[in-house]
């Protein structure tokens, strides 16, 4: 059962421009979890926010969980070309399971 | 840091085959996972396990068996491969069994191709 939806689906931007992505989600959370996937490669966890968090950061991330919508967005500033890869956001529940959604496509070019 | 390894990077085998993924974590972590990543679908979960010798069905867990026997090592069976099966296969470790408040930490991936 999917939980997490990511938008959009991908994104191209220019070395040192901001992106943001967005995730809503359909039932309560205790966390979410942003991941980013390199090209072929496995995931790396980034951030995690809990859900009685507003807002949490990261060097160049800045995460925001709003519950009532059901959402987060994940910000990254000053973007460099090594930025390019997949990112993530991870639902957990009150089970034992992350749910993953699939994915924004981030494309940064120099 | 922690660090997940798998057998293979890339895989290739026929139908009909039995298939073995291997999977390694080195910093004591009670639960393992088993995910196939396919285009459009995102992570969707096979088995995990929260003990040596304990297994829990995913979401997808038809066509694929696991085993615990070690706390470090969470290997994947495919009996029979077919081509359905044919994706990228990641493992991941996360620390406590409350694993809800825990990252998982994954492996770079086995892309497996059965023809």
């Amino acid at each position: 059962s999917q939980q997490g939806e990511e938008d959009p689906q991908a994104l191209s931007i220019q070395e040192g421009e901001n992106a943001t992505m967005n995730c809503s989600y359909k039932t309560s959370i205790n966390n979410l979890q942003w991941y980013r996937q390199n090209s072929g490669r496995g995931l790396v966890h980034l951030i995690l926010i809990r859900s009685n968090e507003r807002e949490k950061h990261s060097g160049r991330l800045r995460v925001t969980l709003d519950t009532s919508k059901k959402s987060s967005s994940l910000l990254i500033t000053a973007s460099r070309a090594a930025d390019t890869a997949s990112y993530f956001c991870a639902t957990a529940g009150y089970t034992d399971k992350l749910i993953f959604g699939t994915g924004t496509r981030l494309q940064v070019f120099p | 840091d922690v660090k997940v390894t798998q057998s293979s990077r890339y895989l290739v085998k026929r139908t009909g085959e039995k298939v073995f993924l291997e999977c390694v974590q080195d910093m004591d972590h009670e639960n393992m996972f088993w995910y196939r990543q396919d285009p459009g679908l995102g992570l969707r979960l096979i088995y995990f396990s929260y003990d040596v010798k304990m297994k829990e069905k995913g979401d997808i867990p038809e066509g694929y068996s696991v085993s615990r026997e070690k706390k470090e090592r969470f290997s994947l069976i495919l009996e029979s491969a077919s081509t359905n099966q044919t994706s990228m296969y990641l493992c991941a470790s996360s620390r406590t069994w409350d694993s809800h408040t825990d990252t998982q930490y994954f492996g770079p991936g086995t892309r497996l191709t059965v023809l």
